[in-house]
């Protein structure tokens, strides 16, 4: 059974910081993994998807690399905003079934 | 942008009743899922659907749960008779084929009482 950790499960900055999400798996096996955030009661906003193949992918700010023999991914946020602030969830699908850590949850301090 | 949408956004409801929980895929998916959150633990998958059959299942998703895509749009998730510990956000997310990224909906979230 795939089981997912992510570390640390929270994390508090200053503004400006760069942030550093990690996410482990220990099914190597996967097709591809998936960075989501959440927002407090609200639904997840896919972020990136990195395919099995790829070692890494990126979109703004953001930029996620995965090593998929160790069984770890990490997002970078640059430059962190207020905004920013959030849950991200890490998530690796085995056969497009989704299994999820219990995210990270990030305040950005103005 | 197109988006999954799902309804009700809450519903509460009284242990033993039957719950629909209605999910509108993005348009031109194929593939379709269920997911719950329990307050303050991961996200759990429940059901996959594709082809107007059940892909896979978890070990949540048992007689209780059934899904059903009734139309051309809708994606039904259905609770015959709620217990406490199906209290959650349900998630409905789709996916387009040859395509990997799944779209989550905004989420139902049900409270048995």
């Amino acid at each position: 059974k795939q089981e997912v950790t992510q570390i640390p499960a929270a994390l508090s900055v200053p503004e400006g910081e760069n942030l550093v999400l990690n996410c482990s798996f220990t099914d190597s096996a996967i097709y591809n993994l998936q960075w989501f955030r959440q927002d407090p009661g609200k639904g997840l906003t896919s972020l990136l998807l990195i395919q099995s193949s790829q070692r890494e992918q990126t979109s703004g700010r953001l930029n996620a690399s995965l090593d998929k023999s160790s069984g770890r991914s990490t997002l970078y946020i640059a430059a962190s905003q207020p905004g920013d602030s959030a849950t991200y969830l890490c998530a690796v699908s085995n056969d497009y079934k989704l299994s999820f850590g219990a995210g990270t949850t990030v305040t950005v301090r103005a | 942008e197109p988006e999954v949408t799902q309804t009700p956004s809450h519903q509460v409801t009284q242990m033993g009743q039957e719950v629909i929980l209605r999910c509108v895929p993005i348009s031109n998916h194929l593939y379709f899922y269920w997911y719950r959150q329990i307050l303050g633990q991961k996200v759990e998958f429940l059901v996959s659907f594709y082809n107007n059959e059940i892909s896979e299942k978890s070990e949540i998703f048992d007689d209780q749960f059934s899904v059903e895509r009734p139309d051309g749009s809708n994606f039904t998730l259905k609770i015959r008779s709620t217990k406490l510990e199906d209290s959650a956000m349900y998630f409905c997310a789709s996916r387009a084929r040859l395509q990997e990224t799944q779209y989550f909906g905004p989420g139902t979230r049900l409270l048995v009482l």
